[in-house]
């Protein structure tokens, strides 16, 4: 079976520019979760999506956005990128709701804003 | 503070040695916590729950201290292909909301 698909894996933009990330999680898994993994730190959660529905969100402005559609497969939507946007962008899907339960991350997509 | 803070680390061991990895999180009203593995330039991946009661997994040991909001792994008997970082995360409020420490790096040497 397929694990989490990212896509794409590597992306530049530059500053004020909007870009759109992908995900396609595991058959079966109706959860999707964003993170933000700068270089040295720890993933940061933005968002959780269940059964298309928001379930949780981080401390990010509003120019993250998200949705998931019926195939549970997720976009991630950031507008007006600054520099400080530049991060490894995780995406993991779950069975459940409950974010993190056997959660699986997809290798995610790295995005340089320049 | 932060909300999950961890070990700064590196830790650098020799192979067979036994380290400890620890964790502490600042909301008492937490409800889910475990330990990730990430290798460089990977994904993290799910080493193990975490339990009130402790539990096991081969050679590694996980421990939760509800009252000191507290969280432990232990590897014991080191290996080469334990060389990677060790993320804490906890799940609050229903797990909606997750937190990543920012990990622990490990290197075991030969």
């Amino acid at each position: 079976d397929a694990g989490v698909t990212q896509s794409p894996t590597h992306l530049i933009k530059t500053r004020g520019q909007q870009v759109t990330l992908r995900c396609s999680p595991i058959s079966g898994h109706k959860s999707v979760s964003w993170y933000q993994q700068v270089l040295g730190q720890g993933p940061q959660f933005i968002f959780q999506y269940y059964e298309k529905e928001e379930r949780g969100r981080g401390n990010f402005p509003d120019r993250f956005s998200a949705r998931q559609f019926p195939n549970y497969s997720s976009e991630l939507n950031v507008n007006a990128l600054l520099l400080g946007d530049s991060a490894l962008y995780l995406c993991a899907s779950s069975f459940g709701v409950v974010a993190t339960t056997e959660a699986f991350f997809g290798q995610g997509t790295r995005l340089t804003v320049v | 503070r932060k909300e999950v803070e961890q070990d700064p680390g590196p830790f650098n061991v020799p192979e067979g040695a036994t380290v400890a990895f620890n964790c502490t999180y600042s909301n008492s009203a937490s409800q889910s916590f475990f330990w990730y593995r990430q290798d460089c330039r990977k994904e993290p991946k799910l080493l193990m729950s975490v339990y009130s009661s402790g539990n096991e997994d081969g050679r590694f040991t996980a421990q939760l201290n509800r009252a000191s909001q507290y969280i432990s792994l232990l590897i014991r008997d080191s290996k080469l292909s334990d060389s990677a970082t060790y993320l804490c995360v906890v799940a609050n409020t229903g797990g909606f909301k997750t937190i990543f420490g920012a990990g622990t790096r490990l290197f075991v040497k030969a």
